[in-house]
């Protein structure tokens, strides 16, 4: 069966770096482009970072530019988002979400997610 | 403030018919642009309930239905259930801004 299990959150300073993991299993993940999605406390959803099914593509939020990159392994299964210069409006639990839409058409809708990591960013 | 809007919450006794709106503009919904559902438990992963507007993927029961008109979209439950008492979002695509956008979410109480 399709998973995706998050991995990597905790409890940091801000100004300083984590890198969160995905790890999927079940599917064929080179067929899928990937999103990381957040969560702040007692907020919704918003998406934080893009990338296409063979890390050509990548694109992020306004909100992350210039401070996390998205990458994948596809050896390893495993997707990931590098954190850094962390702030403490960073703090959410962050989700992994499969892609089986055409971002590129805007039709990016999500059918399998992680149950989340939580990043707590401490000033 | 989230690009859609929908309504904080929404509450229902067992057996009722609850709708759940979610409002955008001519840059996403009303472009055109599909809208998708989702549930959300605390602790749990989200979980698609609603895709491309209209349709259940396999296992979500036909209590759960969508539709969208203009620059809005609704999921409709029916035949309200305790385990259904959770957050729901409503997903789409913003040419304007070039990006996936959410709604705010709405916590369904079932009464």
């Amino acid at each position: 069966q399709v998973q995706l299990v998050e991995s990597g959150g905790g409890v940091v300073q801000s100004g300083r770096s984590l890198r969160l993991s995905c790890a999927a299993s079940g599917f064929t993940f080179t067929s899928h482009g990937f999103f990381w999605v957040r969560q702040a406390p007692g907020k919704g959803l918003e998406w934080v970072a893009l990338i296409w099914y063979d890390g050509s593509k990548k694109y992020y939020a306004d909100s992350v530019k210039g401070r996390f990159t998205i990458s994948r392994d596809n050896s390893k299964n495993t997707l990931y988002l590098q954190m850094n210069t962390l702030r403490a409006e960073d703090t959410a639990v962050y989700y992994c979400a499969r892609d089986i839409g055409d971002f590129s058409r805007g039709g990016s809708k999500f059918d399998y997610w992680g149950r989340g990591t939580l990043v707590t960013v401490s000033s | 403030q989230s690009v859609l809007t929908q309504p904080p919450s929404v509450s229902g006794a067992p057996g009722q018919r609850v709708t759940i709106s979610c409002t955008g503009s001519s840059s996403n919904i009303g472009a055109g642009y599909d809208v998708h559902w989702y549930q959300h438990l605390p602790g749990t992963a989200p979980k698609l309930l609603i895709y491309d507007n209209r349709n259940r993927p396999s296992g979500v029961p036909d209590r759960f239905s969508g539709s969208k008109s203009g620059t809005s979209a609704s999921l409709a439950i029916t035949g309200l259930q305790a385990e259904d008492e959770a957050d729901y979002y409503c997903q789409s695509y913003d040419s304007s801004l070039n990006i996936v956008i959410f709604g705010g979410g709405t916590k369904l109480t079932v009464l």
